[in-house]
């Protein structure tokens, strides 16, 4: 099994549609992130989150929430989708440090129509 | 501003050449780099990473990354290029804001490498 999981791989859905990302982590990280990818623009960090009880924002982080359910939980939400919310997402874990990467899921292809 | 760049989109080379992808940083302090890869329909993986100490930094896959504080680089590097290696490569920055570290992702090179 992967070390950090996220469902679904793939999602269609229309514009105002509510719809959740969701990750899950067996590595025992406090840290957990999501980020969206664009072609050209890299990663982006939209939420983080240093432990169940501490969610911070990104710097894309309108229109999109957050919930850290558990230690090895953190799902992302867009409330109403649009067009340009249209992206792969990822979700990340780390420990804390400077010396530590990241591990990534597989992420998470969203298409807004 | 503290950021990262990759200045080329996109890098071909033929297999068993040496292949270098580009990156380049602009951070206040000492710089903390790293480099990843990403397959297709894969996340993110680490390959490595400069923190301090020696300027080559070797790691995953036979890769090295040579970091220049005169030029302002980390660029990565291989000796000789395997097809398997054809991925897209991201240069990161760890910097720190209000105590935390975050990273800055460039925009990730593709590597080809041609059989």
């Amino acid at each position: 099994d992967a070390d950090v999981t996220q469902t679904p791989r793939n999602r269609i859905t229309k514009t105002g549609k509510r719809i959740m990302l969701e990750c899950s982590q067996t590595k025992g990280h406090d840290r957990m992130y999501w980020y969206r990818q664009d072609p050209g623009l890299g990663l982006r960090l939209i939420y983080y989150s240093f432990d169940v009880k501490d969610i911070n924002k990104g710097e894309i982080s309108d229109g999109y929430s957050v919930s850290r359910q558990a230690q090895a939980k953190f799902s992302l939400s867009l409330e109403s989708a649009i067009p340009n919310q249209t992206a792969l997402y990822f979700c990340a874990t780390s420990q804390p440090g400077i010396n530590y990467g990241y591990t990534f899921g597989s992420g998470t292809r969203l298409t807004v129509v | 501003a503290q950021s990262v760049a990759q200045p080329e989109d996109q890098v071909n080379v033929a297999e068993g050449n040496p292949l270098t992808v580009k990156c380049t940083y602009s951070v206040s302090g000492n710089p903390y780099l790293f480099w990843y890869v990403q397959y297709p329909n894969r996340g993110l993986q680490f390959l490595l990473k400069y923190i301090t100490g020696d300027n080559l930094v070797k790691g995953s896959y036979g890769f090295e990354a040579e970091f220049n504080k005169s030029q302002t680089s980390f660029h990565l590097k291989k000796p000789s290029a395997l097809v398997s290696d054809s991925a897209l490569y991201f240069c990161a920055v760890r910097r720190s804001t209000s105590g935390t570290y975050k990273y800055i992702f460039g925009t990730g090179t593709r590597l080809k490498v041609l059989a």
